[in-house]
């Protein structure tokens, strides 16, 4: 089985940095996507990792250290559109036609 | 290119009927894929197409459940004999060949079982 670990909430001032972090148990692992989600909205592809290391995508970067099992996202000069939840995802071996996702974390960016 | 989009967007339906949904992936893509989304919660895999040949779906999902892509484009989803438990946001996605980790969603039909 395969099971992503992430904490449920984390709250920031406007212009903060915030690391949300996401820890996986998979037999097997491709890589780690982040995903963002608003109320009411779609999930929106930020970022995929499937190298150690770190991505740098504007003010948004994704690390992951795979013989830690453990990523995160982190979001500089934070901004209120950025309150929404973040969700990272695995491709394992054992389930390589799909993405398995964690329960989100909830980011409330506050003025 | 449009993106994803999916018919209806609400559903209110009583216990026991059939529903339908209907997703149009992103035209270039051919890998389509079904979650489901419940409160509080990630998107849950359904199932997945690359191009009309379904090739993996959930053990979670029960026998009332099933999707077709008949000619590789668009998708349905059908519920059979719905029950309060299959309440839940239903998304649709789809990739290009070779990102799996890459997808892009459509807007969800909401499904109410009362």
């Amino acid at each position: 089985g395969q099971s992503l670990e992430q904490p449920s909430e984390v709250t920031a001032v406007e212009g903060a940095i915030v690391q949300i972090n996401c820890t996986y148990q998979t037999s097997g692992f491709y890589g780690l996507s982040w995903y963002q989600q608003h109320d009411g909205g779609a999930p929106t592809f930020l970022s995929y990792n499937g190298l150690d290391g770190l991505e740098e995508t504007g003010r948004f970067s994704s690390f992951l250290s795979r013989s830690d099992s453990y990523g995160y996202l982190l979001l500089q000069e934070l901004q209120m559109k950025d309150s929404a939840s973040y969700f990272c995802a695995v491709r394992s071996l054992s389930s390589a036609r799909q993405l398995t996702f964690g329960s989100g974390t909830q980011l409330t960016v506050l003025p | 290119d449009t993106g994803v989009s999916q018919d209806p967007r609400h559903k209110i339906t009583k216990r026991g009927q059939n529903v339908t949904f209907r997703c149009d992936p992103i035209s270039e893509h051919n890998r389509l894929y079904w979650y489901r989304q419940t409160l509080g919660q990630g998107p849950e895999f359904l199932t997945y197409f690359q191009n009309e040949a379904q090739l993996e779906k959930s053990r979670l999902l029960s026998d009332r459940f099933s999707a077709e892509r008949p000619k590789g484009s668009f998708s349905t989803l059908e519920i059979q004999r719905t029950e309060q438990g299959d309440s839940a946001m239903y998304l649709c996605a789809s990739s290009l060949a070779g990102t799996i980790y890459e997808q892009y969603f459509g807007p969800g039909t909401r499904l109410t079982v009362t």
